[in-house]
């Protein structure tokens, strides 16, 4: 059965920082890996979604990598800013048609 | 633009209640989703529909029923509302037929049971 973790499951970073947010699959049989982000009370923005068969996709000061041989899967924020403050997960698309989603890392990022 | 809409964004409904929670997409997506968010559980399925008429049963289906009866619009019924049934309820919609592509998200409608 497929498990998704994310670790830390709180981050607060100073403005300005890079920083890596991390996903880890049990499973490396996938179709596909999303990122997303939740602010608080909303629904999920898709943010970037990587197929089996790529390496990384970027979008504008973000950058997600997937390593399907090891499991992992990394978001890089470069040079955060307080408006990326936010919940962001990840969630894995197998054979199910199915995303299994991990619990989230809650970034702060401090003005 | 791609756009998921759910009709309430708050309800609050008493016990044994029958409550319909409505999600439309505009996107002419083929699958589309139901999950329920409670802190320190995450996401998890409720059901979901790959096309019209057909629906099939996800991690937490108990409870829960659900109508698809045109491609845009997929339906989450609580046939009798419980305490426990408190929660976020998210519905998504994607592309494709097995294989989940991008999945897009609906604003959440946040239900209370009382």
């Amino acid at each position: 059965k497929q498990e998704v973790t994310q670790i830390p499951a709180a981050l607060s970073v100073p403005e300005g920082e890079n920083l890596v947010l991390n996903c880890s699959f049990t499973d490396s049989a996938i179709y596909n890996l999303q990122w997303f982000r939740q602010d608080p009370g909303k629904g999920l923005t898709s943010l970037l979604l990587i197929q089996s068969s790529q390496r990384e996709q970027t979008s504008g000061r973000l950058n997600a990598s997937l390593d399907k041989s090891s499991g992992r899967s990394t978001l890089y924020i470069a040079a955060s800013q307080p408006g990326d403050s936010a919940t962001y997960l990840c969630a894995v698309g197998g054979n199910t048609g199915k995303l299994i989603f991990g619990q989230g890392t809650t970034l702060q990022v401090k003005p | 633009d791609v756009k998921v809409t759910q009709s309430s964004r708050y309800l609050v409904k008493r016990t044994g209640e029958k409550v319909f929670l409505e999600c439309v997409q505009d996107m002419d997506h083929e699958n589309m989703f139901w999950y329920r968010q409670d802190p320190g559980l995450g996401l998890r399925l409720i059901y979901f529909s790959y096309d019209v008429k057909m629906k099939e049963k996800g991690d937490i289906p108990e409870g829960y029923s659900v109508s698809r009866e045109k491609k845009e619009r997929f339906s989450l019924i609580l046939e009798s509302a419980s305490t426990n049934q408190t929660s976020m309820y998210l519905c998504a919609s994607s592309l494709g037929g097995a294989n989940t592509g991008e999945l897009f998200f609906g604003e959440g409608s946040r239900l209370t049971v009382l």
